[in-house]
């Protein structure tokens, strides 16, 4: 089975500063990776995804993500944040080469931005 | 434009009482899920369909109740076995099969019970 930890429930930041969000995965199988974005009220909206390939991956909003297979990690990092990017965001998981769609989900982490 | 829609966007229940929760899609996807929100718990799987007639139970299936009759509908029924059902309820889609299998999500649903 595949789980996913998200360290930080909440990141506060300063407007311009850089940001680092943690997500490690445990699984005994090859996996996909995924990060979500959840603004206030709104479903969840794709920032990135790792399939294969480069580990590092860019994703929409300036995010991106490196995949790092020994330390079973899957941090998301923006160099510089904005107001608008105030929002909860969530690592996913799943199973590669499965007929079965289910993704397993973090708990959350909830990015504030500071003036 | 394709995409999801969710409805009502909030709902209130009288305890109970079943509610049904609408999902619509027009991307012409196979698989579809529910999942509920709650605040610290990320998202945890109600009931997920892979094709029109068929679904199975996610990790939180008790309470609740799924049809999939059309490829394009998914509706949740929240029953009055449901003991906690205040929350917020997210419906999403994906092609399916063992492709990368992306998920695509609606607005949600805030279900308060009274």
């Amino acid at each position: 089975a595949q789980s996913v930890t998200q360290l930080d429930s909440q990141v506060p930041v300063f407007e311009e500063a850089p940001v680092e969000l943690r997500c490690n995965y445990s699984s005994s199988v090859s996996v996909y990776l995924f990060w979500y974005v959840q603004y206030p009220n709104q479903g969840l909206q794709l920032l990135l995804k790792y399939l294969s390939g480069s580990t590092l991956v860019k994703g929409i909003n300036g995010f991106e993500a490196e995949f790092n297979k020994s330390q079973t990690s899957f941090h998301l990092r923006k160099p510089s944040v904005h107001i608008s990017d105030t929002a909860e965001y969530f690592c996913a998981v799943r199973r590669t080469g499965s007929s079965a769609s289910k993704i397993i989900f973090g708990s959350g982490t909830r990015l504030s931005i500071r003036p | 434009d394709g995409g999801i829609t969710q409805s009502p966007k909030y709902l209130f229940r009288k305890e109970g009482q079943n509610v049904t929760l609408s999902c619509e899609q027009n991307l012409n996807h196979d698989a579809m899920y529910w999942y509920r929100q709650d605040p610290g718990q990320g998202l945890r799987l109600i009931y997920y369909s892979q094709i029109v007639n068929d679904f199975q139970k996610g990790d939180i299936a008790e309470g609740y109740s799924v049809s999939r009759e059309k490829k394009e509908s998914f509706p949740l029924t929240v029953t009055s076995a449901q003991k906690n059902p205040t929350a917020f309820y997210l419906c999403a889609s994906s092609i399916g099969g063992p492709s990368t299998d992306t998920q695509y999500f609606g607005p949600g649903t805030r279900l308060t019970v009274l």
